[in-house]
């Protein structure tokens, strides 16, 4: 089965600075890996997802932006963070083209002062 | 697109009730329907799924029902435990050759009542 590695797990920016968050993965090779979004007490907002090294693709303009440089590393960037920016990360994973199951890591909680 | 909708966002029980959460989907092509458990500060978790071609699954006192003409789908949890209380999401996929989309409900808090 999968495992998902998210790091940092907490990590507080101030606004205007720039934000490296990192997710790799574990136990599949091929995945196809997701960035969510989740603001307090709300849903799951997709951001990003990949089907393959160096294909990305958004699903929301903002100022942030991923990148897969291997197969099972994915990370999502921002060069100068917004207070709106604040959040739970998630990284996500299925194992592959055409399988289902998604499989979520531990997240990464940012918070933008 | 995909649009779920879940219902209710909040839900108190009883120690050792039902609770039941329902979702609608509008894409008639989706086809895998997860369940999914988020405790407090941490990701969520696949606790149950169901494909298209199974109304019906459960797995000790969760079950999941699907109603593919009507579109939707229900999580139902028997004999509520304390340690029930977090919020579900419910998520409806297709297969896709530019990978799997998942479309996610809005979540549902429940808490149990001890």
């Amino acid at each position: 089965s999968q495992t998902i590695h998210q790091w940092p797990a907490t990590l507080v920016q101030p606004v205007g600075s720039p934000l490296s968050l990192e997710c790799t993965v574990e136990g599949t090779s091929n995945p196809n890996l997701y960035w969510y979004r989740q603001a307090a007490g709300r849903g799951l907002q997709l951001l990003f997802y990949s089907v393959g090294i160096g294909q990305i693709s958004s699903e929301v303009p903002q100022n942030l932006s991923a990148s897969r440089p291997q197969d099972r590393q994915f990370i999502l960037s921002s060069k100068k963070l917004l207070l709106s920016d604040s959040g739970f990360y998630l990284c996500a994973s299925t194992s592959g083209s055409g399988a289902n199951v998604l499989t979520f890591g531990a997240g990464s909680r940012l918070t933008v002062l | 697109g995909e649009n779920v909708e879940q219902h209710p966002s909040t839900l108190s029980v009883q120690e050792g009730d039902s609770a039941v959460i329902k979702c609608t989907y509008s894409d008639s092509a989706s086809n895998y329907f997860p369940w999914y458990k988020q405790e407090l500060g941490k990701g969520p978790q696949l606790i149950i799924d169901i494909r298209s071609n199974v109304g019906e699954k459960k797995d000790q006192r969760i079950a999941v029902t699907l109603n593919k003409t009507a579109k939707h789908f229900s999580l139902h949890i028997t004999e509520t435990q304390p340690e029930d209380s977090a919020v579900y999401f419910c998520a409806a996929s297709k297969n896709s050759n530019t990978g799997n989309q998942f479309y996610f409900g809005t979540g549902t808090s429940l808490t149990v009542i001890p």
